[in-house]
């Protein structure tokens, strides 16, 4: 099994642009989480859903959207880039709730010059 | 809301020393805890959990932690380290009710470096 799957791994992107982070699991989770990594923040929560078609709000969700057409695919986009969000993205899925560990993709490195 | 207090930002030790980091977490109810690892350049895997049970977990590569519920504590042992544990240490935890469990909260992270 792939386990999750994150593309691309790197990018730059300029102030204002827009861009769509891919994730993919193949395990058939339910659960399925979009983190930012920040040196000495530790992983804050953008956006989690909970099953096809149900997204909701983590702790940092501005500037960014998200949708869940699929089990399989949790796709983050970033709309208007701002350096802010120059950071390292983490996508994630476990079985249920309450139930197992998180399975983490590679990480994809943004940069917004 | 739960949340994790990892306190530690960096260790520095030597080869074959003990290491104990820090983990508290605020939440009233039943949580399960996690510990996970970042080794430079990749992405987190898991360390070990605690779901119920004896409070003693054992992980991979050596690591243990203890729960003490009455200090809302999982602090993360290790006996002897060796260089190949530098890395990033995360805590996390997971109530098991309401509707904060469908979220794993994460600490700040701890930076080890072990010396050779």
């Amino acid at each position: 099994n792939a386990g999750v799957t994150q593309t691309p791994k790197f990018r730059i992107l300029k102030i204002g642009q827009s861009m769509t982070l891919q994730c993919a699991q193949d395990m058939n989770h339910n659960y399925m989480y979009w983190y930012r990594q920040d040196p000495g923040m530790g992983l804050k929560l953008i956006y989690y859903s909970v099953g096809a078609g149900i997204t909701d709000k983590g702790e940092v969700p501005n500037g960014y959207n998200v949708s869940r057409s699929t089990t399989e695919d949790f796709p983050l986009r970033l709309e208007l880039a701002a350096p802010s969000q120059t950071s390292v993205y983490f996508c994630a899925s476990r079985k249920g709730q309450g139930v197992g560990e998180l399975f983490f993709g590679e990480g994809s490195r943004l940069t917004v010059l | 809301a739960q949340s994790v207090s990892q306190h530690n930002h960096h260790v520095i030790l030597s080869e074959a020393a003990s290491l104990e980091l820090g983990c508290n977490y605020s939440y009233g109810g039943t949580v399960n805890l996690f510990w996970y690892v970042q080794y430079p350049g990749q992405h987190l895997q898991l360390l070990l959990k605690y779901f119920s049970g004896d409070p003693l977990v054992k992980g991979i590569k050596g690591f243990e932690a203890e729960f003490i519920k009455s200090k809302f504590s999982f602090n993360l042992r290790k006996p002897s380290v060796q260089w190949s544990d530098t890395a990033e240490y995360f805590c996390a935890v997971n109530a098991k009710s309401s509707g904060s469990a469908r979220q794993l909260t994460f600490g700040s992270g701890t930076q080890l470096t072990v010396l050779p």
